[in-house]
């Protein structure tokens, strides 16, 4: 069980825009920005498509973006395509530790 | 470019250690934090602990503290986690990772080793 909760499973129709949350705490998520966010094909490793909750690595879609309001962050996709369909995992700083969410499911459909 | 590269499957007992190395390149090995990150079969994405090769300092998750070990060789810019006392559980994919900037943008990640645990 994570201290970072996300939903198990999120669906959407292509074109559409999709959001899957990640709450934690007022002592970490709700007072730092060090959330990152990670999206993971099965059987391929994670790759960084949003960190400090709103920043985007280069080469990354502006389709995908990173927000937060109070003790959860979001990560949105819009314009869903086939190929979004992954696993997304948060990541926070909570004390030193840091700590991955569960991982949410997106299923395009 | 960047890239880190692992070693392979490893295949161990109960109560045995693993050591995973992780070798850098394209970048300089000194400037990044080096985290691990490990993922059992059909579960999601479990950090273990960081080390900074440029000082030699180490933090591990609690969970792992007495069984984790973190080390680096900057002359040959490698990095490796030793697991000893190795339980069924630890079966999983572990996977070296880069961290920029101290504030958890893990941006590249090694292949990944599985260790599998079985008597």
């Amino acid at each position: 069980q994570s201290a970072l909760t996300q939903p198990a499973s999120v669906s959407g129709s292509p074109g559409q825009s999709i959001t899957i949350s990640c709450t934690g705490a007022s002592s970490d998520i709700g007072s730092h920005d060090l959330v990152s966010w990670y999206q993971q094909y099965p059987g391929q490793t994670p790759k960084l498509i949003i960190y400090e909750a709103f920043k985007r690595p280069s080469g990354v879609s502006n389709r995908f973006s990173g927000s937060k309001s109070g003790n959860t962050a979001s990560l949105t996709i819009s314009g869903l395509q086939a190929d979004d369909e992954a696993d997304y995992y948060c990541c926070s700083l909570i004390n030193r530790d840091w700590v991955f969410g569960g991982g949410t499911m997106l299923t395009v459909l | 470019q960047v890239q880190l590269v692992q070693s392979g499957t490893e295949v161990k007992k109960p109560g045995a250690s693993v050591k995973v190395s992780c070798k850098a390149s394209g970048y300089t090995f000194i400037d990044n934090v080096i985290h691990w990150v490990r993922q059992a079969p059909g579960r999601g994405l479990e950090w273990m602990g960081w080390i900074d090769p440029k000082r030699g300092v180490t933090f591990h998750a609690e969970k792992f503290q007495a069984r984790v070990a973190m080390t680096g060789d900057t002359s040959i810019t490698t990095t490796y986690m030793e697991l000893t006392t190795l339980r069924s559980d630890d079966t999983a994919v572990y996977h070296c990772v880069r961290e920029v900037g101290h504030r958890g943008q893990f941006d590249y990640w090694g292949q990944g080793t599985l260790v599998t645990v079985s008597s």
